[in-house]
């Protein structure tokens, strides 16, 4: 059973129009990531929450935006996607310095 | 110099070869470290974590040298299941959030 669950696994979006991407545990880890990766490039962290502390990367567009309501539930929120936001968004989650377990992914794609 | 380097690939191989994957990382107060493989189009998944004392599961090996921050993953006997690409992870955060992926390394396993 999937443990890291993100929905959904497709989504296309208008140039400029906001988009919400969403990801759910069933690990109750308090660590949980999102990366946004590129055609044959490396997951790129974007932000992380411990517990309800939220982590922004330093090069993280402000673009960018993360909710996190409680333990199990994570939001990506791209408030005017661009052609250059056309990706695959990974939600992943971790307890400590343990290891991370990553959702399907969303790929999103900007018309 | 990116944290997280790799060998650059991709390494082509025939059924039965063994193959070796390299990866260095800068950051000396990194504390754990991990294999993932990803498919195409796929999330990472993780393969094994890398011990100090060198750690094997199966056809494969990992080793780790603190010393020259140095990662190695050796692959016996491939399969055409194994042709993927090959992430090296680092952990350098003391509270686990610190995860920095290397850019992989492409094999393909060719019949």
């Amino acid at each position: 059973d999937a443990m890291v669950i993100q929905n959904p696994r497709y989504q296309v979006t208008q140039f400029g129009k906001p988009v919400t991407l969403s990801c759910s545990q069933t690990l109750n880890h308090n660590v949980m990531y999102w990366y946004q990766q590129k055609s044959s490039q490396a997951p790129k962290l974007l932000f992380h929450y411990y517990d309800k502390d939220f982590n922004n990367e330093a090069d993280t567009p402000d673009n960018f935006q993360s909710r996190r309501p409680n333990t199990s539930f994570c939001f990506l929120d791209i408030r005017s996607p661009g052609l250059g936001d056309a990706a695959m968004y990974l939600c992943a989650t971790s307890s400590g310095k343990n290891i991370q377990y990553f959702g399907a992914g969303t790929r999103l794609s900007v018309l | 110099r990116k944290e997280v380097e790799q060998d650059p690939g991709p390494f082509n191989v025939p059924e039965g070869a063994t193959v070796a994957f390299n990866c260095t990382y800068s950051n000396s107060a990194s504390q754990s470290f991990f294999w993932y493989r990803q498919d195409c189009r796929k999330e990472p998944k993780l393969l094994m974590s890398v011990y100090s004392s060198g750690n094997e599961d199966g056809r494969f090996t990992a080793q780790l040298n603190r010393a020259s921050q140095y990662i190695s993953l050796l692959i016996r006997d491939s399969k055409l299941s194994d042709s993927a690409t090959y992430l090296c992870v680092v952990n350098r955060g003391n509270y686990g959030q610190n995860f920095v992926f290397g850019p992989g390394t492409r094999l393909s396993v060719l019949p």
